[in-house]
């Protein structure tokens, strides 16, 4: 594809439901970050997956959350018995090859609001 | 670690005037700097980068920021928006090498007036 799509485009969730959300990265890229930005906020670093390889998790708020890219493509990123504090927009981004200086490249998000 | 301040929350301007949009980062090392534009609805997309080399740098459309590191500064300027322009706009400071993450500003919504 031409870029990072992501899904849902928007999801509501009552307050203790599962929900998964979808990152589909632009076709051989490496690298693919999970951040988490809430209202009037700038992205916060989630999770980072190099590959199939998640080499750093250090963003996950808790436990309920966990992110996978099982093949190296497409990553899913899942919250647990979710709480009104994780509404937010959940925003994945690729990089072509991994460090370096090449440009991260977003997807729409996904909006979540857990009623 | 980093940290990225953008003072300003809101900068509202008329169409044709000149805009600044502050940033300041503090970092214990060399850094990458960045500006991204979001538009509503929409996700991050890159505006321009300062790697190393010429401390200003430009975007194409219209857009430059000039990094100022006695100052600890990447502030980004255009001497006349559109309305086009108006969107959120974020800073974000990332260290070279293997520091992947960057990390961003609370961004700034600029609002073009006609």
């Amino acid at each position: 594809g031409a870029g990072v799509s992501q899904s849902p485009r928007y999801k509501v969730a009552k307050r203790g439901q599962d929900v998964a959300l979808r990152c589909d990265p632009i076709s051989g890229h490496v690298s693919l970050f999970w951040y988490q930005q809430a209202l009037g906020q700038g992205p916060e670093f989630l999770t980072y997956f190099q590959n199939e390889a998640q080499l750093d998790k250090s963003g996950l708020p808790s436990d309920r959350f966990f992110a996978e890219r099982p093949e190296g493509s497409v990553s899913t990123l899942k919250i647990q018995r979710t709480q009104q504090e994780d509404s937010a927009v959940y925003l994945c981004a690729s990089i072509q090859r991994p460090g370096g200086t090449d440009t991260q490249y977003f997807g729409p998000g996904t909006r979540l609001t857990v009623l | 670690a980093q940290s990225v301040t953008q003072l300003d929350s809101q900068v509202p301007v008329f169409e044709e005037a000149p805009v600044e949009l502050r940033c300041n980062y503090s970092s214990s090392v060399s850094v990458y700097l960045f500006w991204y534009v979001q538009y509503p609805n929409q996700g991050l997309q890159l505006l321009l980068k300062y790697l190393s080399g010429s401390t200003l740098v430009e975007s194409i459309n219209g857009f430059e920021a000039e990094f100022n590191k006695s100052q600890t500064s990447f502030h980004l300027r255009k001497p006349s928006v559109h309305i086009s322009d108006t969107a959120e706009y974020f800073c974000a400071v990332r260290g070279p090498g293997g520091s992947y993450i960057p990390t961003f500003g609370r961004g700034t919504s600029l609002i073009v007036h006609p």
